[in-house]
């Protein structure tokens, strides 16, 4: 089993819904990070959280420290979205932990 | 602000041949950076972890004396491929933790490179 575990790992909506892509660790760490990554490859970091909640735009990223557990939501989404994001998270020596992703398609 | 730059972003070069590629720091000084490796269709992986003016920690599996990494400053890290085969073909990236956060310890990314090996 993974360390890092999100679900799904594959989603396809329509433009406008409400996503929600989850996230499980069974390790100790002290930060989360939810990272996007585009066709092209780059990555671009849009949380890091240890505790309760942010938002940014239409993105909201939420972690409950006690049950191991984050989840990003994307509000009102639009084909732009379409993107891998990947949950990692800072465990020993501060190394990053990755999830193996989820590939998100919105469709027009 | 916090930007990491990777250069070259693409580059194909023949087999037994060396490739250096570049990871720089714009806009704050980075006393660790990551160098990562990701296949296709496949998460990040940490090859090892840089610290300006000290030798790189590799993980497992990682040969050091194929994968080179010089941080010779606090803006800039290097990866040097040494005589590479179409098997080290993928995608390298870097990330760097600002020296200035020493409790989020939050890492930037660069954009990758992608590299072809023939």
């Amino acid at each position: 089993k993974n360390e890092v575990e999100q679900s799904p790992q594959n989603l396809t909506a329509q433009e406008g819904e409400f996503i929600t892509i989850n996230c499980s660790y069974s390790v100790g760490i002290s930060a989360l990070h939810w990272l996007q990554q585009h066709p092209g490859g780059g990555i671009v970091s849009l949380f890091m959280l240890s505790s309760g909640k942010k938002k940014h735009g239409r993105l909201i990223a939420t972690i409950n420290i006690q049950e191991k557990h984050s989840s990003l939501h994307i509000t009102a989404s639009h084909p732009r979205d379409s993107a891998v994001y990947i949950c990692a998270v800072v465990g020993g020596a501060q190394k990053l932990v990755f999830g193996q992703g989820t590939r998100l398609t919105i469709n027009p | 602000g916090a930007v990491v730059s990777q250069h070259p972003s693409r580059v194909i070069c023949k087999s037994g041949t060396s490739v250096k590629i570049e990871c720089r720091s714009l806009d704050f000084q980075a006393t660790t950076m990551f160098w990562y490796r990701q296949f296709p269709k496949q998460s990040l992986m940490l090859m090892a972890t840089s610290n300006e003016g000290s030798k790189a920690t590799y993980e497992q599996g990682v040969e050091k004396d194929k994968f080179l990494i010089n941080h010779a400053s606090l803006t800039l890290s290097t990866l040097t491929v040494t005589s590479a085969h179409p098997e080290d073909s993928s995608f390298y990236i870097c990330s760097a933790r600002d020296v200035k956060d020493s409790f989020y310890n939050e890492q930037f990314f660069g954009p990758g490179t992608r590299l072809t090996v023939l």
